[in-house]
């Protein structure tokens, strides 16, 4: 079945920390891998995509991510994490393969300690 | 432009009442999906259009739901009969193009059935 895996429910990290955010998708040789964050109360906003070309793509925020296709995974990183990203992030998946449409992974919740 | 419109933004009503939500994509977009977010599954795709036609219904979960999209600035999802397993939020995403690139989400509607 088509899945995209996020492991952590919750993560913690202090203000200022290194933060990495875990995707594994389920198939695919060419996915369009996507990360997204949803405030509170909110919709969600992209993050970050990636189609083809450089693994390493750079969003808003800060965020970036790496696609390693050895691996089926997505991880999203920031080196230092603000309080205002305490958010739930969720990755996604889609394109042809996924039949066009947007798979979601079941969300992580970031908390930012001070 | 205004981005994703959804209307209501919260919407409250008795088991057994029929409920329509409303949705105005992005204009130029031509793919729209609806999902429906929950704490016990996340984001549920449970229908996507392409140049107003149903691509995938496969994601909705009875016959008591039902989605239409009538012209390229339009689309609804009713429900009918509501039930309280309903209670959601759900959105609404546009994209332009087949799939490929950014989907825009709306505010969501906020959904009660008591």
């Amino acid at each position: 079945a088509q899945s995209v895996t996020q492991p952590d429910i919750h993560i913690t990290v202090s203000e200022g920390a290194s933060l990495e955010l875990r995707c594994n998708y389920s198939y695919g040789a060419t996915p369009y891998l996507f990360w997204y964050v949803q405030s509170p109360g909110q919709g969600l906003q992209l993050l970050l995509k990636y189609f083809s070309g450089d693994t390493l793509v750079q969003g808003i925020k800060g965020f970036e991510a790496e696609f390693k296709r050895s691996q089926s995974s997505f991880n999203l990183r920031k080196p230092s994490v603000h309080w205002s990203d305490a958010a739930e992030y969720f990755c996604a998946v889609g394109g042809p393969e996924y039949g066009n449409k947007l798979v979601f992974g079941a969300g992580t919740i970031l908390r930012v300690k001070s | 432009d205004a981005g994703v419109i959804q209307s209501p933004r919260h919407e409250v009503t008795e088991m057994g009442q029929e409920v329509t939500l409303r949705c105005k994509p992005i204009s130029g977009h031509n793919s729209l999906f609806w999902y429906r977010q929950t704490m016990m599954r996340g984001l549920e795709l449970l229908i996507y259009f392409n140049n107003n036609v149903p691509i995938d219904d496969s994601g909705m979960p009875e016959d008591r739901f039902s989605a239409k999209m009538p012209n390229a600035s339009f689309s609804t999802l009713k429900i009918q009969p509501s039930e309280p397993r309903d209670s959601a939020v759900y959105f609404c995403a546009s994209i332009r193009g087949a799939f490929g690139g950014e989907a825009f989400f709306g505010q969501g509607t906020r959904l009660t059935v008591v």
